[in-house]
């Protein structure tokens, strides 16, 4: 079965600092790679999307990401965080289905807390 | 820009209770979903649909069942609730492969 590993479940980081958040996919012949960002008590926001072309996405916030497709990663990085970037952050996988349809694999978040 | 409206942000209902969830889109999208986010478990799809009065089971639609009787509301129904579906309830839609959020329910059973 599909399957998408975020593998730190929290990162504490100071403001100022530059961030990784990892993301592992297990192999898929045709895959969408997501990175949502949930602030507290609210849904999730789109934050970048690689469907095809260049490896190297950005997204909103300064955020960006590298698709690898030999190491199956999507890892989301930031030069330089701000306190406004403690959040959620969930990677998705999009995957082929059965019937030509497409499923959406989640993984578990990870939690960034930005300190002072 | 999509927005998909979650009608209530927070709900308390008693365990036997009925409760409804509901759901509106505004940019004509085919597909809808209705999630759950539990604290160490993620986002779990409890059901989805990819047209009106279409419904296909998600991982976990047990105890849960789903309506759309036209294609801008999907509605999350609980029978009867009880007090380990307590938990944010979160709906989507979709077109192409690009997934909008609304803002959630956090409905809390007693």
């Amino acid at each position: 079965a599909q399957s998408v590993t975020q593998l730190d479940s929290q990162v504490p980081v100071f403001e100022e600092a530059p961030v990784e958040l990892r993301c592992n996919y297990s192999s898929s012949v045709s895959v969408y790679l997501f990175w949502y960002v949930q602030y507290p008590n609210q849904g999730l926001q789109l934050l970048l999307k690689y469907l095809s072309g260049s490896t190297l996405v950005k997204g909103i916030n300064g955020f960006e990401a590298e698709f690898n497709k030999s190491q199956t990663s999507f890892h989301l990085r930031k030069p330089s965080v701000h306190i406004s970037d403690t959040a959620e952050y969930f990677c998705a996988v999009s995957v082929s289905n059965a019937g030509n349809n497409r499923k959406l694999i989640w993984g578990l978040g990870t939690s960034l807390a930005v300190n002072p | 820009d999509v927005k998909v409206t979650q009608s209530s942000r927070y709900l308390v209902k008693r365990t036997g209770e009925k409760v409804f969830l509901e759901c509106v889109q505004d940019m004509d999208h085919e597909n809808m979903f209705w999630y759950r986010q539990d604290p160490g478990l993620g986002l779990r799809l409890i059901y989805f649909s990819y047209d009106v009065k279409m419904k296909e089971k998600g991982d976990i639609p047990e105890g849960y069942s789903v309506s759309r009787e036209k294609k801008e509301r999907f509605s999350l129904i609980l029978e009867s609730a009880s007090t380990n579906q307590t938990s944010m309830y979160l709906c989507a839609s979709r077109a192409g492969v690009g997934y909008t959020f609304g803002s959630g329910t956090r409905l809390t059973v007693v």
